[in-house]
C-alpha cells in the first residue's frame, strides 16, 4: 500500500457542487499539505498543516478549505467548485527534520 | 512567493550536460529538487540546507547559494531516463514548501 494516499483519483463534477479530497497517511509524519498543479504554473501551496491545531493557508487557498481530522488525515474541500479548480491535485507529507516531502498518487478534478 | 526556474524547457541528446536554475524572491532555508514523470507523483531527488555542501545523486548534482538565494541543478552525461519535469521547491522560515513553475527536460537518442 502507498504511504500517501489520495482518495479519489478522479472526479467530474459540476459547477456549484461540495466536492472533499481526502489524503491519508501511514507516515507518521506530522506535516501535510495541498498543491494543485495546473500546467505551465508548477505546483501551487494551497493549505498546509504542522498538526492537528495547526492549519495555515497557502498561497492560493480562496474557494478551498480544509480539515485536519487526525494526524494521518488531511481533507481538502471546494465548498461550490467552479471551472477554473479543474486542475490535479496533490496531497504531500514530510518530516518534521528531513524536510524530504513524499507525495500522494494525485486526485484529478474536472469541474464542468 | 513561487521561486522563478529556469529555463522552462530544454532538449538534451544523450550524454549531453544541463542545467537547471532557481531563484527566490525570499530568504531560504534549504532548497528542494524534485522529478516528475508525466502521470506521476513528484519524487525527491535531493535537499540542499543553508550552510550546507553540494549534494549529488547519481550523475545529478546542485549546489545552494544562499546570498542570492538561488540553487542550480546539474544533470551530466544525461541519460532518456532523465526526461520529466524538475522542480525546485524552496522553504521558508515558516517551513511552508513553495515549487516552482518546473523545467520540462526531454533526452533524445
Amino acid at each position: 500500500d502507498a504511504d500517501v494516499t489520495q482518495t479519489p483519483r478522479n472526479r467530474i463534477t459540476k459547477t456549484g457542487k461540495r466536492i472533499m479530497l481526502e489524503c491519508s497517511q501511514t507516515k507518521g509524519h506530522d506535516r501535510m499539505y495541498w498543491y494543485r498543479q495546473d500546467p505551465g504554473l508548477g505546483l501551487r501551496l494551497i493549505y498546509y498543516s504542522f498538526d492537528v491545531k495547526d492549519i495555515n493557508k497557502g498561497e492560493i487557498s480562496d474557494g478551498y478549505s480544509v480539515s485536519r481530522q487526525a494526524q494521518a488525515k488531511f481533507s481538502l474541500s471546494l465548498e461550490s467548485a467552479i471551472p477554473n479548480q479543474t486542475a490535479l491535485y496533490f496531497c504531500a507529507t514530510a518530516g518534521a527534520f528531513t524536510g524530504e516531502l513524499f507525495f500522494g498518487e494525485g486526485s484529478r478534478l474536472t469541474v464542468l | 512567493q513561487q521561486p522563478v526556474q529556469s529555463p522552462q524547457a530544454v532538449i538534451l541528446r544523450e550524454g549531453e550536460d544541463a542545467v537547471i536554475n532557481c531563484s527566490s524572491s525570499k530568504a531560504l532555508y534549504s532548497v528542494h529538487w524534485y522529478r516528475q514523470k508525466h502521470g506521476e507523483a513528484p519524487v525527491f531527488l535531493m535537499i540542499l540546507l543553508k550552510g550546507g555542501e553540494q549534494k549529488g545523486h547519481e550523475k545529478i548534482s546542485a549546489s545552494f547559494n544562499e546570498k542570492k538565494q538561488q540553487s542550480s541543478l546539474y544533470l551530466t552525461a544525461s541519460q532518456l531516463s532523465y526526461s520529466g519535469t524538475y522542480f525546485c521547491g524552496t522553504e521558508g522560515s515558516g517551513n511552508q514548501f513553495y515549487f516552482g513553475t518546473g523545467t520540462s527536460l526531454t533526452v533524445i537518442p
